[in-house]
């Protein structure tokens, strides 16, 4: 079974701390993505990643940053955390194949709480 | 525009079955997925369409209409532990994808 692992379930920061989310996998995946989840919205693209060393913006890049220096890593830095970016935060891996039906395996999340 | 809409919350007995719809508005679709997220943990795979029809897995089915930008996911023969919430999200032109906010299943013995 893929595993994708967050390094931490819960975090408590202070508004203009740098904050590191880690996510590892093992399965050898190529895609890497990078979520958040709030109630009543959908889960909304952070950055992802296609290969190493390679990243593009999602739908909310803003306040973000993501690095991927090995295939199996992929973090994500808040680089002043602010309140308003208290939220789940979801990391996903899924295999690079010719299909998009592709599934993304999810780690267990975030939750990060910004005061 | 692209927006995508599911209900928030349904109940059902056990034993039952249910239907949770989804409905979407896109120019450019590449397929769309279940998935479902026990609370506290992460989301996983149920199903994926992207040819009209009913494709059936076990106690779970999924239907895709794409003229009327509509799927349901149906479950049978209801047990506790599908108490959950279930989130479907389509694949636009640019293969992002697009996630409705979930419903929440609850299970009444």
């Amino acid at each position: 079974d893929v595993k994708v692992t967050q390094s931490s379930r819960y975090l408590v920061k202070r508004t203009g701390e740098k904050v590191f989310l880690e996510c590892v996998q093992d399965m050898d995946h190529e895609n890497m993505f990078w979520y958040r989840q709030d109630p009543g919205l959908g889960l909304r693209l952070i950055y992802f990643s296609y290969d190493v060393k390679m990243k593009e913006k999602g739908d909310i890049p803003e306040g973000y940053s993501v690095s991927r220096e090995k295939k199996e890593r992929f973090s994500l830095i808040l680089e002043s955390a602010s309140t308003n970016q208290t939220s789940m935060y979801l990391c996903a891996s899924s295999a690079q194949t010719d299909s998009y039906n592709s599934p993304l395996h999810f780690g267990n999340g975030t939750r990060l709480t910004v005061t | 525009g692209q927006n995508i809409d599911q209900p928030t919350e349904m109940t059902a007995t056990e034993g039952a079955i249910v239907q949770i719809n989804c409905t979407y508005q896109t120019s450019g679709f590449n397929g769309l997925f279940w998935y479902q997220q026990h609370a506290g943990e992460a989301p996983t795979f149920l199903s994926y369409n992207v040819l009209d029809g009913l494709e059936e897995k076990g106690r779970f089915s999924s239907f895709l209409s794409r003229s009327k930008g509509y799927s349901y996911l149906l479950l049978k023969e209801l047990q506790m532990k599908d108490s959950a919430s279930y989130l479907c999200a389509f694949m636009d032109s640019n293969y992002q994808l697009i996630w409705g906010a979930g419903t929440k299943l609850i299970i009444k013995p």
